[in-house]
């Protein structure tokens, strides 16, 4: 298994700019979320989605939008890039979102806004 | 609201020396507890959780950790330490009272503690 993948790795946008960060995983998870990472943030829960179709707002959702059409994917898009949004970026995954299941990440993108 | 406090930004240690790393949290619930860890330029590995059970959890790389529920930490050990474990750890927690459907369901993560192990 490839686990949970990301692309790109890195990206420089320019501000008003729109983009997708894409995130994939084959373990036939049902529960997938995305996180950004900033300087002494932690990581903060941007969306997250519980199945196909079914997605819904963590913490820091504004400016980003997120889409489940199958279980494997849950693209992540930018409408339009801001410099507050310079950061890194994990997909994440797991079985469920319940109890003790482990989330499993990707390896991030790393994201420039000028 | 479920919250987790990881009261160091950085801990040194010399190699060879036991280490730990401080976790504590807050929950209406039962905890499920989580470590991970991050190395430079990569993603988030899990090393270890605590569900139910014995308290001291067993991880990857010789990590363990301790839950304790009356002072409601989870902190992290090692009893030797090496300069391969200088890393960002994150703790996490997920409240097992927490309704499953929305988003109290979610991981919460602490802000991380970077761990510097010197030769």
């Amino acid at each position: 298994n490839a686990g949970v993948t990301q692309t790109p790795k890195f990206q420089v946008l320019k501000t008003g700019q729109s983009m997708t960060l894409q995130c994939a995983q084959d373990m036939n998870h049902e529960y997938m979320s995305w996180y950004r990472q900033d300087p002494g943030m932690g990581l903060r829960l941007i969306h997250y989605s519980v199945g196909a179709g079914i997605t819904d707002q963590g913490e820091v959702p504004n400016g980003y939008n997120v889409s489940r059409s199958t279980t494997e994917d849950f693209p992540l898009r930018l409408l339009s890039a801001a410099p507050s949004q310079t950061s890194v970026y994990f997909c994440a995954s797991s079985y469920t979102v319940a109890g003790g299941q482990t989330q499993y990440f990707g390896p991030g993108t790393r994201l420039l806004v000028l | 609201a479920q919250s987790v406090a990881q009261p160091e930004d950085q801990v040194n240690v010399a190699e060879g020396n036991p280490l730990t790393v401080k976790c504590t949290y807050s929950v209406s619930g039962n905890p499920y507890l989580f470590w991970y860890v991050q190395y430079p330029n990569r993603g988030l590995q899990f090393l270890l959780k605590y569900i139910t059970g014995d308290n001291l959890v067993k991880g990857s790389y010789g990590f363990e950790a301790e839950f304790n529920k009356s002072q409601t930490s989870f902190h992290l050990k090692k009893p030797s330490a090496l300069v391969s474990d200088s890393a960002l750890y994150f703790c996490a927690v997920r409240d097992s009272g927490m309704n499953y459907g929305g988003s109290q369901g979610n991981l919460i993560f602490g802000k991380g503690t970077k761990l510097s192990v010197k030769p």
